[in-house]
């Protein structure tokens, strides 16, 4: 089956540290622009970070820039987002999504950044 | 970045009937390959996005052929033509064509 299911949300105080992964089934997962986006609960979608085919080229918005890593395992099939200094304001369900349309999304994950 | 807004916030249809989502770009949407990068995005409620229509007008496989979008340049628009009870969700655009990729702030489409 064509899936992506992300882990790795918890809740974690400010300024520390989270791993989400995304794993990937059913595709040629390196093939495959992969992107990270991030929804506040009843609030709208925003992009985070985008890895090309391969990993040769890696974006992020300014909002996570320097404090975020993206990286991709691809003898797993897994997409990777390193977060540092965690903020209150990272607080959201985020959302792996393939290709460079993301035509693809997972369920999400909860991160909740909180003291 | 390019600030994509809709209209309208919230959009209360009678089933059967149409509907109609506007999403205008600060820029162009044009891109030098030729293409006009502008998604539509479904999400239900409780569901993650799902995408329906990419560069502007081609359907998903699997979306039903009552979704159609059409537009160009600066100003693009999602019509269902008539609305069904699952269709009920919030509906979001995105641009694809400019770094960072940036999404419209949601129409929310309910039954009246």
């Amino acid at each position: 089956e064509v899936q992506l299911v992300e882990s790795g949300g918890d809740l974690v105080q400010p300024g520390g540290s989270l791993r989400l992964s995304c794993a990937a089934s059913g595709f040629t997962f390196n093939t495959y622009w992969m992107h990270w986006v991030r929804q506040v609960p009843g609030m709208g979608l925003e992009w985070v970070s985008r890895l090309s085919p391969h990993g040769s080229s890696i974006t992020y918005a300014d909002s996570v820039k320097g404090r975020f890593t993206l990286s991709r395992d691809s003898a797993r099939n897994t997409l990777y987002l390193q977060m540092n200094s965690l903020r209150a304001d990272d607080t959201a369900i985020y959302y792996c999504a393939r290709g460079y349309g993301l035509d693809l999304w997972g369920q999400g994950t909860t991160v909740t950044v909180s003291s | 970045d390019v600030v994509v807004t809709q209209s309208p916030l919230s959009l209360p249809v009678t089933l059967g009937q149409p509907a109609s989502i506007s999403c205008r770009s600060s820029q162009s949407l044009a891109h030098s390959d030729e293409n006009t990068y502008l998604n539509w995005f479904q999400q239900r409620p409780g569901q993650s996005p799902r995408r329906l229509i990419y560069k502007v007008s081609y359907r998903d496989s699997g979306v039903p052929d009552r979704f159609n979008g059409s537009g160009s340049d600066t100003d693009f628009t999602l019509k269902i033509n008539r609305v069904e009870a699952e269709d009920v969700g919030i509906y979001y655009c995105m641009q694809g064509t400019h770094w960072p990729f940036t999404f419209g702030g949601g129409t929310k489409v309910e039954i009246k």
